[in-house]
């Protein structure tokens, strides 16, 4: 089953913009990712999924700052004009007969 | 609008069976395009998925975990739940139920329940 490789951690400066990388494993390149976004305290919540064309469809009431991205095995997020409702984690998914999730990358907003 | 909560003891002791139920409103468990899942977090951790069941009863579970796991679905509650036996420490997490699309992510979660177990 696939692995995912995510950073610990990554940081931003209000207003800025910021990317946050998920790597697929080898043999898993071409497989579609999810992102979710983890706010200090609360439940995980759903913000897109980015297929390994590039291609991206975010959920619900997720704002247009948010964006998707894909080159080879990595898959994308990337904020911009970050705010400080922006410091959480960030968690990818990728599922074939199982589900797995990444490690996860604590964002920083500074 | 979809709405998922779950519920359960709170506080467990070592070598007990865990068992969890997910309630969900505003949508049909028995839709065919979705399923549904139980994923945890120990504190201070990642996500890690259990398992997950189709209205039929078709499941799913994590390699890691499927000796101890049974997920079970009732469609006349709207309800799926979660039991792991034979608890221990390490066992201790806030446990989410959620919704996943078919060959899909998930794209809907509960709000967690925070399960303890200690001696």
């Amino acid at each position: 089953q696939p692995v995912l490789t995510q950073s610990s951690s990554a940081s931003a400066s209000l207003g800025s913009s910021v990317r946050l990388t998920c790597t697929l494993s080898s043999g898993h390149s071409r497989s579609t990712i999810a992102w979710h976004q983890q706010q200090p305290g609360k439940a995980p919540r759903y913000v897109m999924k980015v297929e390994g064309s590039g291609d991206y469809n975010k959920g619900t009431g997720i704002p247009d700052r948010f964006s998707g991205s894909s080159s080879g095995a990595d898959r994308y997020l990337t904020i911009s004009n970050v705010q400080s409702e922006d410091e959480a984690d960030y968690y990818c998914e990728t599922w074939d007969s199982y589900t797995v999730f990444g490690g996860g990358t604590r964002l920083t907003v500074l | 609008q979809l709405q998922l909560q779950e519920s359960g003891p709170g506080l467990m002791k070592p070598s007990e069976t865990l068992s969890l139920t997910c309630t969900v409103s505003g949508g049909s468990i028995s839709s065919g395009v979705f399923y549904w899942g139980w994923i945890r977090q120990p504190p201070g951790k990642g996500l890690e998925w259990i398992g997950s069941i189709y209205y039929t009863g078709t499941t799913h579970y994590n390699p890691s975990l499927r000796r101890r796991v049974t997920i079970s679905v009732d469609t006349s509650k709207s309800q799926f739940s979660l039991e792991l036996s034979s608890v221990t420490a390490a066992d201790t997490a806030v446990y989410y139920c959620a919704r996943r699309l078919t060959y899909s992510s998930f794209d809907s979660w509960g709000q967690g329940t925070l399960v303890t177990v200690s001696s």
